[in-house]
Order: structure tokens, then sequence, then C-alpha cells
């Protein structure tokens, strides 16, 4: 149980277009979802959490018309790399809350930006 | 500023012997503190988690063990496999403040056969 989808795996798109990465709870409901982002030999940063139904919660430094987050439903959420440049090039993972405290992981999405 | 740190970014150990690796935060208002573990290229996967109401937590062959007067909480395996090589990342939060997981650089094992 509590599996996490992440679509596409691995992407890559010219600069100035846009990408959307879809993330899914494939057997649980989650009503929080968030998204990450990893540099190579770095830590995972939180980007954003998202609630279904509300509008998301971006941290400080995240660009919220650059990165556009939709929580449709309780099973869904997308991430949406809007005119990707290069420097955005990056690993995105998202996780969903199931319980208080758990959050389970999708297997990332690789974008590359040439 | 990196309020969750992991000091040692490799650590080599021989199958059979006891993993453990450490983590330090900075913030005390964070009450629950997990572990998880991450092949390259994949998402992380949840291990182990302790709240701060306890200073150990046990299941199967991970331990995690908190001490709350030094800001410090490791992990150990015991016994260590070889499948067990990944990078280990922990993570605090406080749950007063939000959502927000807050994640240490982590720390490659290599369990050596």
């Amino acid at each position: 149980g509590a599996v996490v989808s992440q679509h596409p795996s691995w992407v890559i798109c010219k600069s100035g277009t846009s990408v959307k990465i879809e993330c899914r709870s494939l057997d649980f409901q989650a009503t929080t979802m968030f998204w990450y982002r990893q540099f190579p030999k770095q830590s995972l940063m939180l980007m954003a959490t998202s609630n279904e139904g509300s509008k998301a919660t971006y941290e400080q430094g995240v660009e919220k018309d650059k990165f556009l987050i939709n929580h449709a439903s309780l099973t869904l959420s997308t991430l949406t790399v809007t005119s990707a440049h290069p420097e955005d090039s990056s690993f995105y993972i998202c996780s969903a809350e199931q319980y208080t405290y758990e959050q389970y992981f999708g297997p990332g999405t690789r974008l590359t930006v040439t | 500023d990196q309020q969750v740190k992991q000091n040692s970014p490799s650590l080599s150990v021989q199958e059979g012997r006891i993993s453990i690796l450490n983590c330090d935060y900075t913030n005390s208002m964070f009450d629950y503190f997990l572990w998880y573990k991450k092949y390259p290229a994949e998402g992380p996967t949840f291990l182990i988690s302790i709240s701060s109401i306890k200073d150990k937590n046990e299941d199967g062959r991970f331990t995690v063990f908190l001490n709350k007067s030094a800001k410090h909480l490791s992990l150990h395996i015991v016994p260590s496999q070889p499948g067990d090589s990944a990078v280990y990342f922990c993570a605090a939060r406080s749950t007063n403040t939000g959502n927000q997981f807050y994640f240490g650089t982590g720390t490659s094992l290599t369990v050596i056969p």
C-alpha cells in the first residue's frame, strides 16, 4: 500500500517550453501533496505544499508563476514548469501524505532543459 | 541555513556489522524525525520514524535513537546487508508550524560483502 507514482519519469524539453509532471497516489487519498527538487549531491528542497481544492503554499524563493501547482483531486497533483530554462533542469520528486507525519514519495522525474 | 545536518557524506561497513548513521539538527521546535532510504534516480523510501516523546524506536534491523538534549539522532542497521547500500536522509519537522520537512544532505552507505 501507500504507492505514489509520477509521470513522466524523465523528460527532455527545449528552452522556453512548458512541462507538466503528474503525481498520483495510487491506493490512498492524499489530502496533502508536496513537491521537492533535488540538485546533484544535495538534499531534497521543499518547493511547495498543495492541498486538494486550494492554492498551493510555496516556499520562500520558489517562483509560483514559474512552477504552477494544481491539486485537482485527492489522488492527483500536477507541477507545471513554465517557460523552462536550462537552470530548471533537476530531479523533481513529489510526496503524498496519507496519515499525519507519514509521507510517501514518488519515484521522481528527471527534467532536462536543452 | 541547514537546519538538519548529516556530517558524514559517506560510510562503508562490512556485511554483518552494524551501520550507524548520524544526524544533527538545530531547531529545538522539531518534534518528529524520519529516516528515508534513496537509490539513484528514485524517490526516497520511508524507513523509520520517531516522535520527540520517545528516545528509541525499533523496527526489525533498523533502530532510531533520539537525544533531544544533544539535538542528535542516529540510525542503527544491524546486521548490515549489501542491499542496504543507498543514500540515507534524515528529516525533521515541527508539527506546530506546518507540514514542512527539513532534510539532511544524506549519507551514502556502502555495505561491503
